[in-house]
């Protein structure tokens, strides 16, 4: 268990719509981190948050959107979605910047109809 | 643009031999290196790191070689138990862009055979 939860674990929706994933992070860990892993290939990173403020973007939609709340949970938003954007989600966490390891939740497996 | 290459899909290997998972990768501001365990419906589990000025780092059973020259990893997994059989991914990190979000490997799916 790296501490480190997401909710829900599996979600399944249909095009067009919007939901929000959630992550709790480590207890102390002030970055959280969202990557996207899509069938058959490696983990995409999409954006990080670092004490509630966005410190880097990946290959993230402007669909997409997250945030990261005073008591540093972190929320995903995917809206309008579309087929491709079934995916596992993760959400990793470390305390600083720099040389960290990052750990990671279960994921969130999002299948879009 | 995969900037980090595993280019072997799966491995496997007889328990108690040695497992050798390597990982090339193309960003020379990559300085921070790391190897992820994965097994299935569960996230990625931390195994080891390294730092651009070592060459090696050990943890018990598991060595991580880096050749900055070849720009090449391996990880190193000797003996190799049963429980050791997942998907292993490599990633890299370059913290002085200001920012240390990783960029993985494919992947490659350990199989150790009792």
């Amino acid at each position: 268990d790296s501490g480190v939860t997401q909710t829900p674990k599996h979600l399944i929706t249909a095009t067009g719509q919007r939901v929000t994933l959630r992550c709790s992070p480590r207890s102390g860990d002030l970055s959280v981190y969202w990557y996207q892993q899509s069938l058959d290939q490696g983990l995409q990173f999409l954006i990080q948050y670092y004490n509630g403020e966005e410190r880097a973007k990946g290959n993230i939609l402007e669909r997409f959107s997250a945030q990261q709340f005073p008591d540093l949970h972190s929320e995903l938003n995917l809206s309008s979605l579309e087929l491709g954007d079934s995916a596992l989600y993760f959400c990793a966490s470390s305390f600083r910047q720099g040389y960290n390891e990052q750990f990671f939740g279960p994921g969130t497996r999002l299948t879009v109809l | 643009d995969q900037q980090v290459k595993q280019n072997s899909p799966s491995l496997s290997v007889q328990e108690g031999r040695i497992s050798i998972l390597n990982c090339d990768y193309t960003n020379s501001m990559f300085d921070y290196f790391l190897w992820y365990k994965k097994y299935p419906a569960e996230g990625p589990t931390f195994l080891i790191s390294i730092s651009s000025i070592k060459d090696k780092n050990e943890d018990g059973r598991f060595t991580v070689f880096l050749n900055k020259s070849a720009k090449h990893l391996s990880l190193h997994i000797v003996p190799s138990q049963p429980g050791d059989s997942a998907v292993y991914f490599c990633a890299a990190s370059a913290s002085q862009t200001g920012a240390n979000n990783l960029f993985f490997g494919t992947g490659t799916r350990l199989t150790v055979i009792p």
